[in-house]
């Protein structure tokens, strides 16, 4: 069945430091992919999404393309903050069938 | 810009006992979820309702029951809560079971003693 492979960190940064968390993914169809922040105490919040190859997700000065020739969608941000501090997941669906996530990334910003 | 509402927030249960948790979304959406929380384990899927009327079995179903009462509410009961059973509980919603994102809750914090 589907699946997603995510770095599992922690990831520990400087704050303005550049963010990669890793995403791939394996899917027997053509699925959209997503990325979801969860900050402490709350639900998962939707990051950004894209639903074709080469498409690119932005949003809140995060990036992630969807790469279909490596199955990857891995997330960037080119200068962390300590608010961004959270746990991210790399999630995929396709029609018909269920959400599959990743087992999230914490993300830990320091000062 | 309610979204997906839970309730309660906080919960704490003697073994055995039982609870519903209700989960009710204003977005018009046809498909449902309930998910649980653990540390170390992710999000898996409890239960899920494509559309009204129909539900079904995800990934740890065992000692929980749902009930898709209408189009916007989805509830999830646990008939002889098991300290297994503590975690956190999340609602979700989307349009359809499709490629379509989910919607959460801020989630159910539950606790079994």
């Amino acid at each position: 069945g589907d699946s997603v492979t995510q770095m599992e960190g922690p990831v520990t940064l400087s704050e303005e430091a550049f963010l990669t968390i890793n995403c791939t993914y394996t899917a027997t169809g053509y699925p959209s992919l997503f990325w979801y922040v969860q900050y402490p105490g709350e639900g998962l919040q939707l990051l950004l999404k894209a639903t074709k190859a080469d498409d690119k997700g932005s949003n809140k000065g995060f990036e992630a393309t969807y790469r279909k020739e490596t199955t990857s969608f891995h997330l960037e941000k080119g200068s962390v903050q300590v608010s961004d501090s959270a746990v991210y997941f790399c999630a995929l669906a396709d029609y018909g069938q269920n959400f599959v996530f990743g087992p999230g990334t914490r993300l830990s910003v320091l000062p | 810009n309610a979204g997906v509402t839970q309730t309660p927030k906080f919960q704490v249960l003697k073994t055995g006992q039982s609870m519903t948790l209700q989960c009710a979304q204003d977005m018009n959406h046809n498909s449902m979820y309930w998910y649980r929380q653990d540390p170390g384990m992710g999000l898996r899927l409890i239960y899920y309702s494509a559309s009204e009327g129909t539900t079904d079995k995800g990934e740890v179903p065992n000692g929980y029951n749902v009930s898709r009462l209408n189009k916007r509410e989805f509830s999830l009961r646990l008939e002889s809560a098991a300290p297994s059973q503590t975690s956190v509980y999340f609602c979700a919603s989307s349009a359809d079971l499709s490629n379509q994102p989910q919607h959460f809750g801020d989630g159910t914090r539950l606790s079994i003693l």
